[in-house]
């Protein structure tokens, strides 16, 4: 299988824990995405990378939230000190540098914060 | 702020017959837009799009129009099947590929 893959599907755990998601996108894409999903609501989008720079942040992504992708490859996504709104669908996707419009998306990494 | 809208929640059709799905957008920015497909634990499937050149676009049972002027796109899906049943998202890109995303429609095509 060579979509995007993220690790974990699900990840449950206590208010002021940190947790950390992994993506995988397709291996020749040099565009990562990171959005969230909540429930009855589209993927908002949170930051994207080009190779290892993250070029923009959404807002949406407090202090609490960091995002990496070191050699271009994977990225993780890190939230700390989680909150229980915090709790959501984690959206992965990746495409090529060049402008086509159309993400391929993974199956997402859903957190529940208790 | 929200820059693009799916205003019907939900949709029901008889299988066979036409879905329509709308959106509207506010940035006059955006110029590619897209729909893109949900099914309950799996990522979104893009299923269509359309550069804001062009007012309609069709890719077997699925074709997508855009009227600029009114800032709005519908989906039209016909003969629908049970198969679609299904969430639709409607999204837009401003030239470089970060997409802003409608709530989305959940579609129920009834045998």
């Amino acid at each position: 299988d060579t979509g995007v893959s993220q690790d974990p599907r699900h990840k449950i755990t206590k208010r002021g824990q940190n947790v950390t998601f992994r993506c995988d996108p397709i291996s020749e894409h040099n565009r990562l995405y990171w959005y969230r999903q909540t429930l009855g609501q589209g993927p908002e989008f949170l930051t994207y990378f080009q190779n290892e720079a993250q070029l923009e942040k959404s807002r949406l992504l407090s202090d609490r939230f960091s995002a990496e992708r070191p050699k271009g490859s994977f990225s993780t996504l890190e939230i700390q000190r989680t909150e229980q709104g915090d709790s959501a669908m984690y959206l992965c996707a990746s495409s090529f540098l060049e402008y086509t419009g159309e993400l391929f998306f993974g199956e997402g990494s859903r957190l529940t914060v208790l | 702020d929200q820059q693009v809208k799916q205003n019907s929640p939900s949709l029901s059709v008889q299988e066979g017959r036409i879905s329509i799905l709308n959106c509207d957008y506010t940035n006059s920015m955006f110029d590619y837009f897209l729909w893109y497909k949900k099914y309950p634990a799996e990522g979104p499937t893009f299923l269509i799009s359309i550069s804001s050149i062009k007012d309609k676009n069709e890719d077997g049972r699925f074709t997508v129009f855009l009227n600029k002027s009114a800032k709005h796109l519908s989906l039209h899906i016909v003969p629908s099947q049970p198969g679609d049943s299904a969430v639709y998202f409607c999204a837009a890109s401003a030239s470089y590929g970060k997409l802003t995303f409608g709530q989305g429609t959940i579609l129920t095509v009834h045998p």
